[in-house]
């Protein structure tokens, strides 16, 4: 596809399940990048993929949160045992990476997440 | 962590009025730029600083670069209906790999 899709566009879960959430970026974008948003509210940084770099996890908010990338491609975040708090829209975004660049970042529609 | 506050918070205005969106921080960025996020979508670009001191105007809107790269500012001049949305402002660190967020300014132009 022309742009980052995400999948699924909307989830509703019951607390202490287990949810998996996907991006799909642009092809040929060696950067992605997950974010979380609240109502509103900016984005809250949570990983950070570059090519085959260790990536950046110094944004998850716990350890129930993981998330992988495989073959440089699809992404895929993980949230165990969810709790209410983490109700919220999580984005997934992509870019050209080149060293102190300024690239820009295309998002996806993003993931609503529900915990009940 | 980098951090970005931006205010005004919420903002309402009447079209045809001029606003200005602040952006500030107290450490240095490589660059910053400006998204707009309208409802149910992700963010979208609108501009990229590098330069402090850097002034850049998109049709209506001109951004600036504080001199520090520690600020940015978004003025929109005669506002429409249409410039309703999110404005986000997002500062990319001196490794320049993370794009850190602000809180955004959540803009309204009534008819």
């Amino acid at each position: 596809g022309a742009g980052v899709s995400q999948s699924p566009s909307n989830k509703v879960t019951e607390k202490g399940k287990d949810v998996e959430l996907r991006c799909d970026p642009i092809s040929g974008h060696t950067a992605l990048y997950w974010y979380r948003q609240s109502l509103g509210q900016g984005l809250e940084f949570l990983i950070y993929f570059q090519g085959n770099s260790a990536p950046d996890k110094s944004g998850l908010p716990s350890d129930r949160f993981s998330a992988e990338r495989t073959g440089g491609s699809v992404s895929t975040l993980t949230i165990q045992r969810t709790q209410q708090e983490d109700s919220a829209v999580y984005l997934c975004a992509s870019s050209l990476y080149r060293r102190m660049s300024t690239g820009e970042l295309f998002f996806g529609e993003g993931s609503r997440l529900t915990v009940l | 962590t980098q951090l970005l506050e931006q205010s005004p918070q919420f903002l309402s205005i009447q079209e045809g009025e001029n606003l200005t969106v602040y952006c500030n921080s107290s450490s240095v960025f490589s660059s910053l730029q400006w998204y707009r996020q309208e409802p149910g979508e992700g963010p979208v670009l609108l501009v990229t600083v590098v330069t402090g001191g850097e002034v850049k105007k998109l049709k209506r809107l001109t951004f600036q670069f504080g001199d520090a790269r520690k600020d940015s500012s978004l003025h929109i001049t005669a506002a429409q209906t249409g410039d309703t949305g999110l404005y986000l402002c997002a500062g990319r660190e001196t490794s320049g790999s993370r794009l850190t967020f602000g809180e955004g300014t959540q803009l309204t132009v009534n008819p």
